[in-house]
């Protein structure tokens, strides 16, 4: 299996613009999750899904982040509209049922200038 | 709230040295405690997986080992190439299916 594959790695948009994030998970995995990583804050847990539905979005920081997972293959993190402040790297990562481990992405790179 | 803590921040030993990394959490109902390696500009690496007190896991120069209260990551004789971040994440039964890591230790080894 090629892993958890994300797109684009790197991301540069001006402030105010839509960007979105994307995921493709291990295949067989029931859960999958979204993070974001800063110097400041560490790895902090956005949003995840269980067979494709929303459980807990509880991390995701403000109304202009939203995350889909139309099927069992593919997954978005939106942010509209986009700020400097949220400038990180984004994750993504899979486990293949409840409470074993998470395999993660490469990352996305997002910078808001 | 629960809660993840690693210690130290910061560890830099030289080739060979042996150490130890902490990671404490919220004594609350584990359900799993997971250690990654994190290298810079990649994601998190998984390393292993601890379920119950007492257990242990080995792999490499690496072990780890848990208890009631808290996870340590065994490093014998290190190499350069052991220079990573390393993340200890925990689940609780409490938290369904919520992943929480924590801040991470930047061990350098010099050769």
């Amino acid at each position: 299996d090629a892993g958890v594959i994300q797109s684009p790695r790197h991301e540069v948009t001006e402030m105010g613009q839509e960007v979105t994030l994307r995921c493709k998970p291990i295949s067989g995995h029931d859960y999958l999750f979204w993070y974001r990583q800063t110097m400041m804050r560490g790895l902090e847990l956005l949003i995840y899904f269980n067979n494709n539905v929303p459980i807990d979005d509880s991390g995701m920081p403000e109304d202009r982040f939203s995350a889909k997972m139309p099927n069992a293959s593919f997954s978005t993190l939106k942010i509209q509209p986009s700020e400097p402040r949220d400038s990180a790297v984004y994750f993504c990562a899979s486990s293949r049922r409840e409470s074993t481990e998470a395999f993660f992405g490469q990352g996305t790179r997002l910078t808001v200038v | 709230e629960d809660q993840v803590t690693q210690s130290p921040e910061a560890l830099r030993l030289q080739e060979g040295e042996s150490s130890s990394l902490n990671c404490s959490y919220t004594v609350s109902g584990l359900r799993g405690l997971f250690w990654y390696r994190q290298d810079p500009g990649k994601g998190p690496e998984f390393l292993f997986t601890l379920y119950s007190a007492g257990e242990e896991k080995e792999k490499e120069r690496l072990k780890a080992t848990l208890t009631k209260k808290e996870s340590f990551l065994h490093i014998t004789a290190p190499k350069p190439e052991d220079s990573a971040t390393y993340l200890c994440a925990v689940l609780w039964y409490s938290s369904a299916s919520k992943i929480i890591f924590g801040s991470g230790t930047r061990l350098s080894i010099r050769p």
